[in-house]
């Protein structure tokens, strides 16, 4: 069964520091993946995905499909990028999985 | 544009009652697609409507239920509720139906407790 995991709830980084959220995923198919991200007030909204190859406000992520991950970076964080970050698995019948999420605080 | 405009915002309900929530996507966006999020499990799929039609169901029992009309607008209908459906409902809306190349919108949701 398709499964998205990222195994750390909060995260706590410095300013300035790297930030790097792990996502991995379960699914025998060819996977697609995005992170979605929720600032504080605001809604659910993309970040990234796979398919596009970008590099989002610095952030950056890789499919590894040998290593079954699809990790988020970014080499300096700053006080905006403090949010909620969400991995997910487009599968099956184009539906969307999701993992429980990563709460980021940057401290300054 | 307007966003995705889901109504009502919070909504209090009892064991057994139902409930219809409803979501109005962006102009232009004929697919519709909700999730409900809890502390526990997370954001998990519900169903996703694309021109009026079903088109992917999520694993949730059979009161959970939705429709799309000819405008796009889409209705959830949870019925004989239950305590552990307190949760937020979230709508999300894309021009095409989800996929690789598409884009989910995702309003600001229904938070539902059930007493």
């Amino acid at each position: 069964a398709q499964r998205v995991t990222q195994p750390e709830k909060l995260l706590s980084v410095f300013k300035g520091a790297p930030v790097e959220l792990k996502c991995n995923y379960s699914y025998s198919g060819s996977p697609e993946l995005f992170w979605y991200v929720q600032y504080s007030r605001q809604r659910l909204q993309l970040l990234l995905r796979h398919i596009s190859r970008e590099s989002i406000k610095g952030f950056t992520a890789d499919l590894n499909k040998g290593e079954t991950s699809f990790h988020l970076k970014k080499p300096f964080a700053q006080e905006e990028d403090s949010a909620m970050y969400y991995c997910a698995l487009l599968w099956g019948n184009n539906r969307l999985a999701f993992g429980k999420g990563n709460q980021v605080v940057v401290i300054p | 544009k307007a966003g995705v405009t889901q109504t009502p915002r919070y909504l209090i309900k009892t064991r057994g009652q139902q409930v219809t929530l409803s979501c109005s996507p962006i102009s232009g966006h004929r697919s519709v697609s909700w999730y409900q999020q809890t502390p526990g499990q997370g954001l998990q799929f519900l169903f996703e409507y694309f021109s009026e039609t079903q088109r992917n169901k999520g694993n949730f029992p059979g009161r959970f239920s939705g429709r799309q009309f000819s405008n796009s607008r889409s209705e959830m209908n949870v019925s004989t509720l239950e305590l552990g459906d307190s949760a937020l409902y979230l709508c999300a809306s894309s021009s095409q139906p989800q996929g690789a190349e598409e884009k989910l919108f995702f309003g600001s949701g229904t938070q539902l407790s059930v007493l």
